[in-house]
């Protein structure tokens, strides 16, 4: 069965540096998304993008971070300058464009963002 | 944010047993609402859906149930398996976009 895949699935980074993490979605999928999940906390929504852009965002995304997907199989999740608060686990999820519009979305197993 | 709840953190069931997982929600403009499963160090994994137009859907073990008067669903696994332990988040999204989730309850099926 297709899923989507996450690199690095554990990526430890010096605060202020930057961090790219790196999501494979499912082939024919064609909405993409990013959650982060805080230690103790819920699943949160992070960004959706979809047709080259940012359809959504949430608060939590801030100029610090970016998305891009720099050729037709990888979506990429960008932050710039990062805190101590960023650490988390970072998921990438990817669901099918065809109809009816509810879908679900199919998750990746994460990359555990640990910043010192 | 508290749009989806999910009030306890965790169930305990005998093995063969019925296992119910409840979920409640606050925006009447919520119109899918999904389970996912999810273990340690593994992303959540999409477990069955209803949309709002529905009142139930069945998969197998799996049962959702959906009132939506009450703002609420649950999630029926029967029979429960050891294998079925594990952390139960509800989700719910508007028009197919983002998903907000629930804290999570975690299943534990005892043999």
């Amino acid at each position: 069965e297709p899923e989507v895949t996450q690199t690095p699935s554990h990526q430890v980074t010096q605060m202020g540096q930057e961090v790219i993490l790196r999501c494979v979605p499912i082939s024919n999928h064609l909405y993409f998304y990013w959650y982060r999940q805080i230690l103790g906390q819920k699943v949160e929504f992070l960004v959706s993008f979809y047709n080259n852009e940012i359809s959504e965002k949430s608060e939590i995304f801030d100029d610090q971070f970016s998305v891009e997907r720099p050729d037709g199989s990888n979506f990429t999740l960008k932050i710039r300058s990062t805190k101590l608060e960023d650490s988390a686990m970072y998921f990438c999820a990817s669901r099918t464009g065809t109809s009816p519009i509810n879908q679900p979305q199919h998750f990746g197993d994460g990359t555990r963002l640990s910043i010192l | 944010d508290q749009q989806v709840k999910q009030n306890s953190p965790s169930l305990s069931v005998q093995e063969g047993r019925i296992s119910i997982l409840n979920c409640d929600y606050t925006n009447s403009m919520f119109d899918y609402f999904l389970w996912y499963k999810k273990y340690p160090a593994e992303g959540p994994t999409f477990l069955i859906s209803i949309s709002s137009i529905k009142d139930k859907n069945e998969d197998g073990r799996f049962t959702v149930f959906l009132n939506k008067s009450a703002k609420h669903l649950s999630l029926h696994i029967v029979p429960s398996q050891p294998g079925d332990s594990a952390v139960y988040f509800c989700a719910a999204s508007d028009q197919g976009g983002k998903l907000i989730f629930g804290q999570g309850t975690e299943l534990s099926v005892k043999p």
